[in-house]
């Protein structure tokens, strides 16, 4: 069964520090990686995607891909208050259906 | 710009009662469209994806059902609610160009509580 895993947390990390958030998934034939970012009562908000191995920076975020060892990572520099929430990670697994996997979630708590 | 419209945003229901949940996509053309449901503290669990107009694929057997009577419309359904149907309720959808998936973009959800 393909599947995506996460840390649940919480997850508490000072303000201004780097907040690492990890996710394994199970299928090695995957092509499309995703994080997204859910506040509290709010629908969750795509943040970053990574299609192939490797570093990919948007601001204060990177996303990081091992393909191999099947593993994908989100860094958040500078870590603020408003970063706290919950962040998915999501993977497209390669079949006809399209369909993204969302994992369970890492909670966020960024310490002022 | 695409944009995705869902409501109402809340909604309070007795148990028994019927349910219809409405989404609409606008800014694009035959997207997959998607139904998620995320209990209390919970997962998003995927209820029903669609490819096209009249094309409904369930994955969870359940008393919902969904319908896409148009390209950008998609609604949720229900005869008869439960107590265990109460959650927050998304809809999205994707656009996929050759092999990459580009990410699902969500609506802004509807909470559902069966009373």
């Amino acid at each position: 069964q393909k599947e995506v895993e996460q840390n649940s947390g919480p997850l508490s990390v000072p303000e201004g520090a780097i907040a690492s958030l990890n996710c394994t998934y199970s299928d090695r034939v995957s092509q499309s990686f995703f994080w997204y970012r859910q506040y509290s009562g709010k629908s969750p908000e795509l943040i970053m995607s990574i299609y192939s191995n490797g570093d990919k920076e948007d601001g204060r975020f990177t996303a990081q891909l091992n393909k191999a060892s099947q593993y994908v990572s989100l860094l958040i520099r500078d870590s603020q208050p408003s970063d706290s929430a919950t962040y998915l990670c999501a993977v497209n697994f390669f079949n006809r259906d399209d369909k993204i996997i969302f994992g369970k979630g890492t909670r966020l708590h960024i310490l002022p | 710009s695409q944009t995705i419209h869902q409501w109402p945003a809340t909604l309070v229901q007795p148990v028994g009662s019927p349910l219809s949940l409405e989404c609409t996509v606008e800014g694009t053309s035959n997207p997959n469209l998607y139904w998620y449901r995320q209990a209390a503290g919970r997962g998003l669990q995927l209820l029903f994806y669609s490819v096209g107009i009249g094309q409904i694929s369930s994955e969870v057997p359940q008393n919902l059902s969904a319908s896409r009577p148009q390209d950008r419309q998609f609604i949720l359904s229900s005869k008869k609610l439960l107590l265990s149907d109460s959650g927050f309720y998304l809809c999205a959808w994707s656009e996929i160009r050759g092999i990459y998936n580009y990410g699902y973009t969500f609506g802004s959800g509807t909470r559902l509580t069966v009373v």
